[in-house]
């Protein structure tokens, strides 16, 4: 079974900082994707950037960006020039096809962003 | 990005009853809906994997008699839990993927309190 582990219970960055959320998994596919998943106080999940594994080329959202290294299984997200509004949960998630495309998450990393 | 719309937001319901909870995809057919629940300050677990016209795959230790998932149509998957008791007090969020995109969308999720 694929796992998904997010060492950092939580994190704090200033605003308009730059922080790295890690996430590292473990699987034997050579084809996936992977997520990062945004759950603000509402508790709705929001997609923040999405990876697929057979692409190199690490994927970018405006001010979020991953570094993915698939050799060592890693997947961090960087948040540049953080805002208030970035304050939240946030679960690195892995999917591929023979678990039915259903996401494992890991535990989460809280992240607050200070004034 | 797609609309997936999860009814109610919030229940209360006395122990030993049932309740339903509804999810809809409103732009999309989605062949495959996921249920996941989220105890407090923790991640998303699956619940189980339901497929258009199938019966669920339920994830092990997630009590089938319990949770009944009907997917009868390519719009809308229902979760009943049924004898509801206080320990089944939790947050449970649907998704729903159309078949053949990489990403699944989230509905709002429902607060579940079972008094």
């Amino acid at each position: 079974a694929q796992t998904v582990t997010q060492s950092q219970p939580e994190m704090s960055v200033q605003e308009a900082e730059t922080v790295t959320l890690s996430c590292t998994y473990d699987t034997s596919e050579s084809d996936y994707y992977l997520f990062w998943y945004k759950q603000p106080p509402s508790r709705q999940m929001i997609l923040v950037i999405r990876q697929e594994a057979y692409k190199q080329q690490n994927a970018t959202e405006n001010r979020f960006s991953v570094n993915f290294q698939k050799a060592a299984k890693s997947f961090s997200l960087k948040i540049s020039d953080s805002q208030l509004g970035d304050a939240a949960m946030y679960f690195c998630a892995y999917q591929n096809s023979n678990s039915g495309y259903a996401l494992n998450f890991g535990k989460g990393t809280s992240l607050l962003v200070t004034p | 990005g797609a609309v997936v719309s999860q009814h109610p937001s919030r229940v209360i319901c006395k122990s030993g009853t049932s309740v339903k909870i509804e999810c809809r995809s409103l732009d999309f057919q989605a062949t495959t809906m996921f249920w996941y629940r989220q105890f407090p300050k923790q991640s998303l677990m699956l619940m189980a994997t339901s497929n258009e016209g199938s019966k669920a795959t339920y994830e092990q230790g997630v009590e089938k008699d319990k949770f009944l998932i009907n997917h009868a149509s390519l719009t809308l998957s229902t979760l009943t839990v049924t004898s509801a008791h206080p320990e089944d007090s939790s947050f449970y969020i649907c998704s729903a993927r159309e078949q053949g995109a990489p990403e699944a969308f989230f509905g709002q999720g429902t607060r579940l309190t079972v008094v």
